[in-house]
């Protein structure tokens, strides 16, 4: 079974500045997804950016890239000029990428607080 | 709809009673999923559908939880005889088709619920 690790439970970041939230996971699969999801107070679950195991580069969204590891199997999160609106919840997700067989799932971490200060 | 539909978004309960929480996907959606959240946790994994077939129910952990999708859309997710370890926020979610597992997944804003 595969199983997504979040090591920092809580991070804090200065207003402009940059964070990378850290996530793990660990899968004998080769073809999966990887996602990071942001949950403000509001408790809705926004997706923020995927990425494709299958591809090696990096995906970026605006202020958001990863720093995609697949021998690690690390998938960290980069947060640039960090805004006020990015405090939240944020979780590493895995999904396998098999058609046949596969789960359709989403496995997830146990997340990642991030207070951005003024 | 516009976005994944949660009802009721809050349900408070007496341990022993039943309750059905329901969830209206995104117009056109095949695949629904639902999860559990507890207080400072990752969702958990319940079940899912593509169309009105259960697919998946290896996450519902005992016999007193069990959902339907009897016509492909809305579906109802129902805990007998509920007890305090319940209580949870119930997500929701949808995407327009399940395979390949790179679709995007549209959660609901939740059903909390609250077994006294």
């Amino acid at each position: 079974a595969q199983t997504v690790t979040q090591s920092q439970p809580e991070m804090s970041v200065q207003e402009a500045e940059t964070v990378t939230l850290s996530c793990t996971y660990d899968t004998s699969e080769s073809d999966y997804y990887l996602f990071w999801y942001k949950q403000p107070p509001s408790r809705q679950m926004i997706l923020v950016i995927r990425q494709e195991a299958y591809k090696q580069q990096n995906a970026t969204e605006n202020r958001f890239s990863v720093n995609f590891q697949k021998a690690a199997k690390s998938f960290s999160l980069k947060i640039s000029d960090s805004q006020l609106g990015d405090a939240a919840m944020y979780f590493c997700a895995y999904r396998s990428a098999r058609t046949q067989g596969g789960s359709e799932k989403l496995v997830f971490g146990k997340g990642t607080k991030l207070t951005v200060n003024p | 709809g516009a976005g994944v539909s949660q009802s009721p978004r809050y349900k408070v309960t007496k341990r022993g009673q039943d309750v059905a929480l329901r969830c209206d996907p995104i117009s056109g959606h095949v695949s629904l999923y639902w999860y559990r959240q507890a207080l400072g946790q990752g969702p958990e994994f319940l079940t899912y559908f593509n169309y009105e077939a259960q697919q998946d129910k290896s996450g519902l952990p005992n016999d007193r939880f069990s959902a339907e999708r009897p016509e492909g859309s809305i579906s109802t997710l129902t805990i007998q005889r509920t007890e305090q370890r319940d209580s949870a926020m119930y997500r929701c979610a949808s995407s327009y088709r399940s395979a390949g597992g790179g679709n995007t997944i549209y959660f609901g804003e939740g059903s909390w619920l609250t077994v006294v």
